[in-house]
Order: structure tokens, then sequence, then C-alpha cells
């Protein structure tokens, strides 16, 4: 299977924990995007990133949350001190970027639990 | 436009039948948009895609209308089978800005 692949699945941690939610792109997709669902809602952007530069970050919480897509591995979505607010479903997507806008394609996310 | 957090509208159409599913988006300057589905416990799955410069695209069982001048899209589903029921999202986005805008998405049942 060649989709976007993200882990865990689910995660529950305690307030105060740090959460690391990982993902890794279609394979040749080389861009990278972090979205945010809640029940019933739409997703929300949070952050594009390309291999070792993050390119748009203005969806993502100033404090506590971070993201990185290294040279190599997977692209980490990283929220530390989380509150009972974080708990949602953390989507990634992936694009070639080849070529303008190219469809951007999910995995199935991972769903944070906060205790 | 940006999801509001209401509860989902939803669209309960017979097996068989033809689906429409519509959707208003917010910027004028969107110049990309795509239909997703997105099935429970699942992550959006790309349905069809039209650019600006298109006013309608056909797939396999699905068509969708671009309507710049009132800033409306459309999904339509032919012959509706138990298995299109999930909650669809149009998005949006304009060229090289990359990040996507998600609609409030409906929610399709399908009646036998």
């Amino acid at each position: 299977n060649a989709g976007v692949m993200q882990n865990p699945r689910h995660l529950v941690r305690r307030r105060g924990q740090e959460a690391r939610l990982r993902c890794s792109p279609m394979k040749g997709h080389s861009h990278v995007y972090w979205y945010r669902q809640l029940p019933e809602e739409g997703l929300k952007f949070m952050v594009y990133l390309q291999k070792e530069n993050i390119i748009d970050e203005s969806g993502m919480p100033k404090e506590r949350f971070s993201a990185e897509f290294p040279k190599e591995g997977p692209s980490i979505l990283r929220i530390q001190q989380v509150v009972r607010g974080d708990s949602a479903a953390y989507f990634c997507a992936s694009s070639s970027g080849l070529g303008g806008n190219q469809p951007q394609h999910f995995g199935d996310g991972t769903r944070l639990s906060i205790l | 436009g940006e999801s509001v957090g209401l509860h989902l509208p939803t669209l309960s159409v017979q097996e068989g039948d033809n689906s429409i599913i519509n959707c208003a988006y917010s910027n004028s300057a969107s110049d990309y948009f795509i239909w997703y589905k997105q099935e429970s416990g699942k992550g959006p799955q790309f349905i069809i895609d039209i650019r600006s410069n298109m006013d309608k695209r056909q797939g396999q069982r699905v068509t969708v209308l671009l309507n710049k001048t009132v800033k409306h899209l459309s999904l339509q589903i032919a012959a509706t089978q138990p298995g299109d029921s999930a909650v669809y999202f149009c998005a949006e986005t304009r060229e090289g800005a990359q990040k996507l805008v998600f609609g409030q998405g409906t929610r399709l049942t399908i009646n036998p």
C-alpha cells in the first residue's frame, strides 16, 4: 500500500504530557500537510512542509505545537504539554507539488484523546 | 468556507437515484477545488477536482460543476449506491497557496 501512512491511529495522553504524531507521505511525494478535525466539522489547515522546510505554518498555534519533515524519515507533529482542547483527529496529507496545485491525498489520521 | 461546528447538513436519497451535493466557497481568488469523501474513522478520500478555467468535469459516476459567478460548487453522483454513504467535503485553494480550506460537509445517507 503506497498511501499516506499515519501512526499511531489512536493516542491517549494525560494533560501535560507530549504527543508525537507521525506521517509518511505517499511514495514520490515531497509535500506534506497537517490538518486537524473536530467531530462534525471540516478539516482545518495547520502546517505545510517540504523536506527540511516549513513553508506555511499559519494554521498552527504559536505555542506547544511544532512540526518537522526531516531529510530522512517521516514528518512529525509534536504537541507539548497537551490540554483537553487538543483532543481531535489529526490528518496528514501529501502531494507531489509538481505543476501547480495537485490533489492532496490523506492518511487515516491519528485520533488524540487527552484524559 | 470555514466549518463552524454545527450539525452536518444531511442529504437522504433512494438507492439508484442521483445525488447532488452543494457547496458555497468563500474566496473569490480560489482557483482549484476538490471534492473529498470521508467515511467514518477514515481520512478524506479524493473524488474529483476542478480548476477555475473549467465549469464542468466528469469522472466515473461523478460530475463536478463550478459556478464562479456565485462561488458555488456541486457534486453530482449518478445512480447512488450504499457504498456512497459518507460525509462529503468541498475544499478550495488558490495557486501557490497549497493549503486547503474545507467546507462544512454534507452527510449523504442512502435509503434502500
